[in-house]
């Protein structure tokens, strides 16, 4: 499979404890996204990497989360303490821009987080 | 701020059926329209997109959308539906940067 893959799918984890995502790319997309998508919305922004940079972090995005892209190739997103409102699904995408303004996003399966 | 509507949340139509849903966003900038779809169980997927040229964009499994700058639209169609597009629709606009917005999603139901 030549797609974004995501892990762990799904996630159960008690208030205050910390978990973290890995989102592997699609291979050379030198973009990468994450997202949060909660039930009967849309997903939501959260932040952007060109190849290893994090370069722009949504107001979503609490010190309490932390993303990081070693090497510009996986990702891993990781919530300190977390709390039940981190509940979502949290989705990783990937591009390669080729044309300024021109690309597209490819989406993973997400990973489904329950803070009990 | 940049927004993107979905006036219908939940549609129903008997297969055959034609379908229209609608997409408006809020930006007076250039834009990059996308219409995603999520079949029950699956991840998001593409299923058109605009990014400059004819407003009638074709997809996949014969949907297509128009572009109608004037009126800050993008409205997806089929002509005729089947019970395999029970799915969630997403519509998503790229806005002069690499974060997509996204509307909140139709829900579509086709009864066999």
């Amino acid at each position: 499979d030549t797609g974004v893959s995501q892990d762990p799918r799904h996630k159960i984890t008690k208030r205050g404890q910390n978990v973290t995502f890995r989102c592997d790319p699609i291979s050379e997309h030198n973009r990468l996204y994450w997202y949060r998508q909660t039930l009967g919305q849309g997903p939501e922004f959260l932040t952007y990497f060109q190849n290893e940079a994090q370069l722009e972090k949504s107001r979503l995005l609490s010190d309490r989360f932390s993303a990081e892209r070693p090497k510009g190739s996986f990702s891993t997103l990781e919530i300190q303490r977390t709390e039940q409102g981190d509940s979502a699904m949290y989705l990783c995408a990937s591009s390669f821009q080729v044309l300024a303004g021109q690309e597209t996003q490819y989406f993973g399966p997400g990973t489904r987080l329950l803070v009990l | 701020a940049q927004s993107v509507s979905q006036h219908n949340h939940h549609v129903i139509l008997s297969e055959a059926a034609s379908l229209e849903l609608g997409c408006n966003y809020s930006y007076g900038g250039t834009v990059n329209l996308f219409w995603y779809v999520q079949y029950p169980g699956q991840h998001l997927q593409l299923l058109l997109k605009y990014f400059s040229g004819d407003p009638l964009v074709k997809g996949i499994k014969g949907f297509e959308a128009e572009f109608i700058k004037s009126k800050f639209s993008f409205n997806l169609r089929k002509p005729s539906v089947q019970w395999s597009d029970t799915a969630e629709y997403f519509c998503a606009v790229g806005a002069g940067t690499y974060k997509y917005i996204f509307g909140t999603g139709t829900r579509l139901k086709v009864l066999a």
